[in-house]
């Protein structure tokens, strides 16, 4: 069965510093791949998404994340934060195959913690 | 307007009443969706529906009941809610290959006393 796996239920870094958030999943079939951030008390947002092309993918607050199929990765980073980076953040995967009714399978979420 | 409005936002409620939380979104979007979030547990998925006549259990179907009363309208209950369904409940809503993502509301939390 396909998974998703955070390594990290926290990880705490100061302020400026890079951060990298690691994301592994495991499929035989090809995916989408997808980042969500969940700020304090608010519901998830669309952070960026592979789907396909260029596996270095750009999103939104200067996030980006690189898909590489040999290691079945999919890690998040951000080259220097700001404490409104303050959130947890969840990678899900999208199995394509069929009978897989294309739903996303969730990691359990890291949470970025920004030290001053 | 937000494009998936949850109510309420917060509710607290006796051990055994029946609760129901309500889901309704603009996108235009056959797919719902109802999560629970616990910390440490991430996001998981509850029942969910592909389009007013299917709907389906999810991973913790146990103690709930869905309706969807419409394509923009999908409701979660509690028959008889108990503590440890005390948690975070988000609903959200996706196209057919989730090629944009899922929307989500801004959450429910229930409070189980």
């Amino acid at each position: 069965a396909q998974s998703v796996t955070q390594l990290d239920s926290q990880v705490p870094v100061f302020e400026e510093a890079p951060v990298e958030l690691r994301c592994n999943y495991s499929s035989s079939v090809s995916v989408y791949l997808f980042w969500y951030v969940q700020y304090p008390n608010q519901g998830l947002q669309l952070l960026l998404k592979y789907l396909s092309g260029s596996t270095l993918v750009k999103g939104i607050n200067g996030f980006e994340a690189e898909f590489n199929k040999s290691q079945t990765s999919f890690h998040l980073r951000k080259p220097s934060v700001h404490i409104s980076d303050t959130a947890e953040y969840f990678c899900a995967v999208t199995q394509l195959a069929r009978g897989s009714n294309y739903q996303l399978i969730w990691g359990a979420g890291t949470k970025l913690i920004i030290k001053p | 307007d937000a494009d998936v409005t949850q109510t309420p936002r917060n509710r607290i409620t006796k051990t055994g009443k029946r609760i129901m939380l309500e889901c309704s979104q603009t996108k235009g979007h056959d797919r719902m969706y109802w999560y629970r979030q616990d910390p440490g547990l991430g996001l998981r998925l509850i029942y969910y529906s592909f389009d007013v006549k299917d709907i389906n259990k999810g991973e913790i179907s146990d103690g709930y009941s869905v309706s969807r009363q419409a394509q923009a309208k999908f409701s979660l209950s509690l028959e008889s809610a108990i503590p440890n369904q005390t948690a975070l409940y988000f609903c959200a809503t996706s196209d057919a290959l989730d090629v944009y993502g899922y929307t989500f509301g801004s959450g429910t939390r229930l409070t189980v006393v």
